[in-house]
């Protein structure tokens, strides 16, 4: 149980585009979300925090009107990269926290800006 | 905020060894400490979770142990097999309980190969 559904897998755009990556919760109700950034050989870092119905709250050096996050209802989140450019590649990862399964990941998305 | 240090950052073994990854942190109100591995390309999986109020906890091969008075903690793999080869990634939270869970840290990664 406890299954967080992440698309797309991977994603080919160019730069100044946007792009948006959808996180759902199949089996329960996602009340708050966390999106992850995890550079090549790098540890996952903390971009924002979202819960349903409300702003997202985003760490510390993370541009918020560059990554939009929306989380309008509780089984569905999105980050939406907005701009892109090279720099922003990366591996995007959500993550929802349950109440008998700690937190459960969604399986990731890899953004390529050419 | 908390900060999470792992060590080491890469570690090798013969099929059959132990592993062992060690974690601390900094946080004395962090309550939830998860496991994961990660394969390439892919989101990382829970492999194993302690909280706070246990010592040490066991499942199969793997087991993680917990000293709060020091703030550390480590992730010990016996009988390692090559599909364990993967990266492992110690996290810390805060007010883990419930319906109410804290933001994770993570710490930097410990990418195990286990050699046939």
């Amino acid at each position: 149980g406890a299954v967080v559904s992440q698309h797309p897998s991977w994603v080919i755009c160019k730069s100044g585009t946007s792009v948006k990556i959808e996180c759902r919760s199949l089996d329960f109700q996602a009340t708050t979300m966390f999106w992850y950034r995890q550079f090549p050989k790098q540890s996952l870092m903390l971009m924002a925090t979202s819960n349903e119905g409300s702003k997202a709250t985003y760490e510390q050096g993370v541009e918020k009107d560059k990554f939009l996050i929306n989380h309008a209802s509780l089984t569905l989140s999105t980050l939406t990269v907005t701009s892109a450019h090279p720099e922003d590649s990366s591996f995007y990862i959500c993550s929802a926290p349950t109440v008998n399964y700690g937190y459960t990941f969604g399986s990731g998305t890899r953004l390529t800006v050419v | 905020g908390e900060n999470v240090e792992q060590h080491p950052s890469t570690l090798s073994v013969q099929e059959g060894d132990s592993a062992v990854i060690k974690c601390t942190y900094s946080d004395s109100a962090s309550n939830y400490f998860p496991w994961y591995k990660q394969e390439l390309g892919k989101g990382p999986q829970l492999i194993i979770d302690i909280r706070s109020n246990v010592g040490e906890k066991k499942d199969q091969r793997i087991a993680v142990t917990l000293n709060k008075t020091a703030k550390h903690f480590s992730l010990h793999i016996t009988e390692t097999q090559p599909e364990d080869s993967a990266v492992y990634f110690c996290a810390a939270s805060r007010g883990a309980g419930g319906t109410s869970y804290g933001k994770l840290t993570f710490g930097q990664g410990t990418i195990l190969t286990v050699h046939p």
